[in-house]
Parts: structure tokens; sequence; C-alpha cells
């Protein structure tokens, strides 16, 4: 069974930084592309980040583009986004998502979710 | 960017009823094309990708049809479970891959 479990979420202020992770198991880790989607309190999704299976190649939203960096280590199982230079508008919760294949460039959809994580960015 | 216009954005129907939501994309994403399912304080779950294949597990009254820019997701006969939120979300461009603004279906 896939199982994806986020961690890291809190109350940080403007400027602040938080480093989220993403336990996954229930799937060959390094064969999936992984992905954060966010969610601001009563909004929609919003596509965030995303990394290939090796880690080789990364992809971010404009509005994230230069402040989060997403990161993956293979040997662990887990996904990480850093979060550096926090606005209000940061406040969301945090999902992390499988890809259904090793590249997003590949048509890759997003098979399976964790139950996310809050980032509240609040001083 | 490609967006991804849903409509409607709330829609009320009872239990039985057959209810059709349509997401729009601003340029052809040939079928590269998912509806995920969220209820309040869940996570997205997958129900259809690449435009009409349904994901394993979900049940058969739920289906998808289009290509290009036009896309529905249709419900045959909506129960008590399927009062939820639902969105569209293309993949045919990974950067960025963008969302629908959602539909919430309601009792009525």
């Amino acid at each position: 069974e896939v199982q994806l479990v986020e961690s890291g979420g809190g109350l940080v202020q403007p400027g602040g930084s938080l480093r989220l992770s993403c336990a996954a198991s229930g799937f060959t880790f390094s064969s999936y592309a992984m992905s954060w989607v966010r969610q601001a309190p009563g909004k929609g999704l919003e596509w965030v980040s995303a990394i290939s299976g090796s880690g080789g190649s990364t992809y971010y939203a404009d509005s994230v583009k230069g402040r989060f960096t997403i990161s993956r280590d293979n040997s662990k199982n887990t996904l990480y986004l850093q979060m550096n230079s926090l606005r209000a508008e940061d406040t969301a919760v945090y999902y992390c998502a499988k890809c259904s294949r090793a590249v997003p460039a590949a048509k890759a959809f997003f098979d399976y979710w964790g139950q996310g994580t809050l980032v509240t960015v609040s001083s | 960017d490609i967006q991804m216009t849903q409509s409607p954005s709330t829609l009320s129907a009872s239990v039985g009823d057959r209810v059709t939501i349509t997401c729009r994309a601003s340029q052809s994403i040939s079928s590269w094309l998912a509806w995920y399912q969220q209820k309040p304080g869940k996570a997205p779950k997958l129900l259809i990708y690449k435009a009409s294949s349904l994901e394993s597990g979900v049940p058969s009254r739920f289906s998808g049809s289009g290509s290009g820019t036009e896309f529905t997701l249709t419900i045959s006969s909506l129960q008590p479970d399927d009062f939820a939120t639902y969105y569209c979300q293309q993949y045919n461009s990974y950067s960025p891959f963008t969302f629908g603004g959602g539909t919430k279906v309601e009792i009525k």
C-alpha cells in the first residue's frame, strides 16, 4: 500500500524558513517523480514543485521560484521542500504527491497524495 | 501557462441525479487530463486520468470524456459519498501543471 506522510509544517514569521518532509513507502521511491501541491485555506489546488525520480531534474511554479528548493533522498525514501523567504501568501496545506512516471515531463499525473501539513506564515 | 476553467463552480443535486462537470483548457492538451475528488479536510483522490481512464477502485458511475480543450466528468447516479469538490488538472505541460478552480457538489 502506498503511503505518503508529510511533516514539518507549523507557524513561521514572514521572511522565515521551514523544511517540509514527506516519508514514502509501499512503492519503489526512486522510480517515480514526486511533487508538492498546496492549498490555501478555502481555496483550490496549486502545483508548487516537482522532481524527477533520480533527483536530477527539478521544476517550480513561478510563485516560489528562487525561494523554495525541492530535493529527495532516495536512500531514505524521503522528499523535501526547503521554503525560504516565506510570505503570508504561502500559508496553505502542503501535500506531497506521487507522480505516475519517473519524469514529470513524460505526461505524469498525481496518483497518490499524502494527508498534508499546514504551513502558516504570520507575525 | 495553460489555464483550466471549470463550470459550474457549485452544483446542487440530489441522490440519484446524473451530474456533469465541465473543464475547458486554454489550449489543446490532447487527452492529458485528470480528475480528482476532494472531501473537506482530506487529500485529493485520483478518479480519472488520460481524460477517460478510470483509476483502479473508483466506482463505474464515474466517467470522463473529451479531448483537445473540452472535457467532462459525469457521475451517472449521484451517491451520498459523492458530495465533494472535484478538480480537473492538465498534465500536457509539466511546468506548470495547472488545476481548474474546482466544482463543489452540494446536496439539494
